[in-house]
């Protein structure tokens, strides 16, 4: 079956943008988690949603939303982009309701702020 | 969730087995150890988890040591395409769906 898929795979954009970000996830799977990745601070958690609520949130400033649709499919926003803000945006998807079983990775959004 | 220490990096040589350790030494009784690794850009991939047996799957084992404090990933057969960096990661099944990644360790396969 397909896997989770992310687009765009590529974006560029200047400072003080925003941007959206869409996430498909496998056929079934209702848990949808999104993870910010840099040089500097390595793989970090932004925030999940099942049935369409969120249900964590990390450490991130309110630029960083998201929401997911009845089909399970989610788009994250952010927005008044900064530099630092450069970085591969990553999806996973999960059949599990709460904390156990596999995540599956999309391949990530390149997102490059000039 | 449990906090996890590895080695940065590791070498291991092309057909040999390569044991990648973790120590978790505040793991708490309901928590599982998972191991993740991600190929250079791709999104990170699932490799196996466990709670106290040692478990076996067709891309590595894991064994874990009779206290929980700590646990090696084993790839068998390393091959140039294992190259990655690979996180040990604890967690609850009751809790939150999202994973805690630390700094991992980037695994070389060198021909």
């Amino acid at each position: 079956k397909a896997g989770v898929t992310q687009t765009p795979r590529y974006l560029i954009k200047t400072r003080g943008q925003q941007v959206t970000l869409s996430c498909s996830p496998i056929s079934g799977h209702r848990s949808v988690s999104w993870y910010q990745q840099t040089p500097g601070q390595g793989l970090q958690f932004l925030f999940e949603y099942f049935s369409e609520t969120q249900r964590n949130k990390g450490n991130f400033p309110g630029r960083f939303s998201g929401r997911q649709f009845s089909n399970s499919r989610s788009e994250m926003n952010v927005s008044t982009l900064e530099l630092g803000d450069s970085a591969l945006y990553l999806c996973a998807s999960s059949r599990a309701e709460v904390g156990g079983g596999e995540q599956f990775f999309g391949p990530g959004t390149r997102l490059t702020v000039l | 969730d449990a906090k996890t220490t590895q080695p940065p990096s590791m070498d291991c040589a092309e057909g040999r087995a390569a044991n990648l350790p973790c120590n978790h030494s505040t793991i708490s009784g309901n928590e599982y150890v998972y191991w993740y690794r991600q190929i250079h850009s791709q999104g990170p991939q699932y490799i196996i988890h466990g709670l106290k047996n040692n478990e076996t799957n067709e891309m590595a084992s894991l064994i874990i040591t009779e206290d929980r404090k700590s646990s090696t990933l084993i790839l068998p057969h390393a091959t140039l395409r294992d190259t990655a960096v690979y996180y040990c990661i604890v967690r609850g099944e009751t809790g939150a769906n999202n994973l805690f990644f630390g700094t991992g360790t980037r695994l070389t396969v060198i021909p």
